[in-house]
């Protein structure tokens, strides 16, 4: 079964700072998923990556998918309080229930 | 924006109690999920489900599990008899159709505590 090790699993940063986010695969990835979960809340879907080589952003954040898609990182530019919370990576899994698998999360928390 | 609604959004219950937890998936998916995620642990698949049957399914989602979608609208999960490691946030989650492309979106979770 496909395993997902992200890390850091915690990270404190200082309002305004860059912060980078990693997601690694011990198999392929054919689709990609960063969610940000706020504490006893639901998944909020952030972006998708499925190609090699593939970036996205939305606002301060920007998700990557390496060469050999199996690894993503998700970086905030200048980040604010408002970017705290667990970013979870979920991935695709290519069996008959089509579900997503997902790392352990980072829980970020950011000091005004 | 459509969103897949979960009720309740919390639920205290006995142990030993039948539970049953609520899904509204967004109206034009077809594949449903339950995954379910124990305070500070990671978030687990339960069970997928696709034209009226399951598809997949985890070890976690024994004999005391079952689901249902009872009408074109709701998906349930039921918990028969209910266990003190049952207490879990429970998410409800769909997509459109499978290919890696296709979004699943998330409810909000029913928290679960059995005392």
């Amino acid at each position: 079964s496909q395993e997902l090790e992200q890390s850091p699993q915690s990270l404190i940063v200082q309002e305004g700072k860059n912060l980078t986010i990693n997601c690694t695969s011990s198999k392929t990835l054919y689709g990609l998923y960063w969610y940000k979960q706020k504490y006893g809340e639901g998944l909020i879907f952030l972006m998708m990556l499925q190609k090699g080589g593939e970036e996205k952003s939305h606002e301060k954040i920007t998700a990557k998918l390496d060469e050999k898609k199996q690894q993503s990182s998700l970086h905030i530019t200048a980040s604010q309080p408002s970017h705290a919370g667990i970013y979870l990576c979920g991935a695709d899994s290519l069996n008959a229930g089509n579900m997503l698998t997902f790392g352990g999360g980072t829980r970020l928390m950011v000091k005004p | 924006e459509p969103e897949v609604t979960q009720t309740p959004s919390h639920q205290v219950t006995q142990m030993g109690q039948e539970v049953i937890l609520r899904c509204v998936p967004i109206s034009n998916h077809l594949y449903f999920y339950w995954y379910r995620q124990i305070l500070g642990q990671k978030v687990e698949f339960l069970v997928s489900f696709y034209n009226n049957e399951i598809s997949e399914k985890s070890e976690i989602f024994d004999d005391q599990f079952s689901v249902e979608r009872p009408d074109g609208s709701n998906f349930t999960l039921k918990i028969r008899s209910t266990k003190l490691e049952d207490s879990a946030m429970y998410f409800c989650a769909s997509r459109r159709a499978y290919s890696s492309g296709n979004t699943i979106y998330f409810g909000e979770g029913s928290w679960l505590t059995v005392v």
